[in-house]
Order: structure tokens, then C-alpha cells, then sequence
């Protein structure tokens, strides 16, 4: 049981190019998330699935794109990178939980990600 | 605007002590709270999750507790252990039923030294 996997782990881009960050899933969760790690930050959410074929955005979705074609599979493409975006990301993925009830989300290892 | 705020900022403690790191939150309407552990270079991985019913949940070492009044919440470690130090993440799940958005603090960096 692989959990949550991400890949790349490290990644440095120059400004103006394109990449995407993969992430998978082996639990069969419905959400799905992308998140940012800044220094003195708490986790900022880019973008969520709630399942196959529906995303939405987050707190700072701005030069990110999501797509959910699959239960498992939740890629994050950056358009055109920017030194802002020097970060490390970290996807995360739960049960939909019901009600008061709730599940635990469980994150990939993250990507350090360096925009020069 | 719904916040987590965390502190102390840092914490250094000598192995086998005891330490308590604080969470205070404004995030309404609530559905849950969870602590984290994130250890350098890692993704954060679970401690707690605990209700606004729910005043302590222990796992091990780690005792949380709730106040959902004063919205407040506390992780307390007992016998401290080198592999302790991490940040410790307080992470506040709003209640909303079509959404599922979570609120995280800045996190508490624990040292605990030899």
C-alpha cells in the first residue's frame, strides 16, 4: 500500500517554463489536494477534487492548473514558472467522511520545487 | 477571516521533559481539529483529530486536548524523545458539508536535545 505518491521530489525550473507535479493515490479517495509550504507559513490550499471530473480552486490557485481524470491520479501544472513559486508542494488525499464524521487526510513526501 | 494561530513559534527541551505547545483558533463554523507532526523533508503525518465534542484524545505520547468554547487546543508530549523533533501543525477543518477545506497553522518547531 503506497498511500499518497508524489513525483518529483526535487525540481528546478528557469522562469517562463512549464511543468507538472504528479501526484497518485492508492486508498480510492474521493479529495484530493494540492498545497504550498512557504518558511513562517502554514500549508495554503492551490487546488481540491472532490472526485473524478470536478475540481475547484483554493486560497492561491493563480498559475496552476488541476485536472482530475481519474480517482487516483491529481496533477498539478505549473503554466509558466515564477520564482514566487519556489516552494515545496504537497498533495494530500482523504475519504469524503459524512456527516460530523470525518477521515484522516494523508500527504505525500512533497516537492521542493526551485524557480531560478 | 478564519485563522490557526500557534505558539510558541520554537521550543528547545531536554529528552525525557515534558512540553505543551498552544492553538488558537477564529475558524467558524467548526468541524474538527487535528495536530500533526511534520518531520523535515517529510509530509505531515497525523496525531490527533478530535470533534468539538471531544475534549482529550491521547495517541501514545501525545495527549490533546479542546476547549471549543475558548477555542483553544493544547498537544501535550510526555517523556520527550529525540525522534519528537518536528513541527507540530494544528490544522482546523471548517464545517462545511460540500467542501472540504482545511486551515493550517504555521506550526511549533520542537528541538528536543540530549
Amino acid at each position: 500500500n503506497a498511500g499518497v505518491t508524489q513525483t518529483p521530489k526535487f525540481q528546478v525550473l528557469k522562469t517562463g517554463q512549464s511543468m507538472t507535479l504528479q501526484c497518485a493515490q492508492d486508498m480510492n479517495h474521493e479529495y484530493m489536494s494540492w498545497y504550498r509550504q512557504d518558511p513562517g507559513m502554514g500549508l495554503r490550499l492551490i487546488h481540491y477534487s472532490v472526485g473524478a471530473g470536478i475540481t475547484d480552486q483554493g486560497e492561491v490557485p493563480n498559475g496552476y492548473n488541476v485536472s482530475r481524470s481519474t480517482t487516483e491520479d491529481f496533477p498539478l501544472r505549473l503554466l509558466s514558472a515564477a520564482p514566487s513559486q519556489t516552494s515545496v508542494y504537497f498533495c494530500a488525499s482523504s475519504y469524503r467522511g459524512t456527516g460530523r464524521r470525518d477521515t484522516e487526510a494523508f500527504f505525500g513526501q512533497g516537492t521542493r520545487l526551485t524557480v531560478v | 477571516k478564519n485563522q490557526v494561530e500557534q505558539s510558541p513559534q520554537s521550543l528547545i527541551i531536554l529528552e525525557g521533559k515534558n512540553c505543551t505547545l498552544q492553538c488558537n483558533y477564529t475558524v467558524s463554523p467548526f468541524s474538527n481539529l487535528r495536530w500533526y507532526k511534520q518531520d523535515t523533508g517529510r509530509g505531515p503525518v497525523s496525531l490527533t483529530i478530535m470533534t468539538f465534542s471531544e475534549n482529550t484524545k491521547s495517541n501514545g505520547r501525545y495527549t490533546a486536548t479542546l476547549d471549543a468554547d475558548t477555542k483553544q487546543s493544547s498537544l501535550h508530549i510526555t517523556a520527550s524523545q529525540l525522534s519528537d523533533s518536528a513541527s507540530y501543525i494544528c490544522v482546523v477543518r471548517e464545517r462545511r458539508d460540500s467542501s472540504y477545506k482545511l486551515i493550517f497553522g504555521s506550526g511549533t518547531r520542537l528541538l528536543v536535545r540530549p
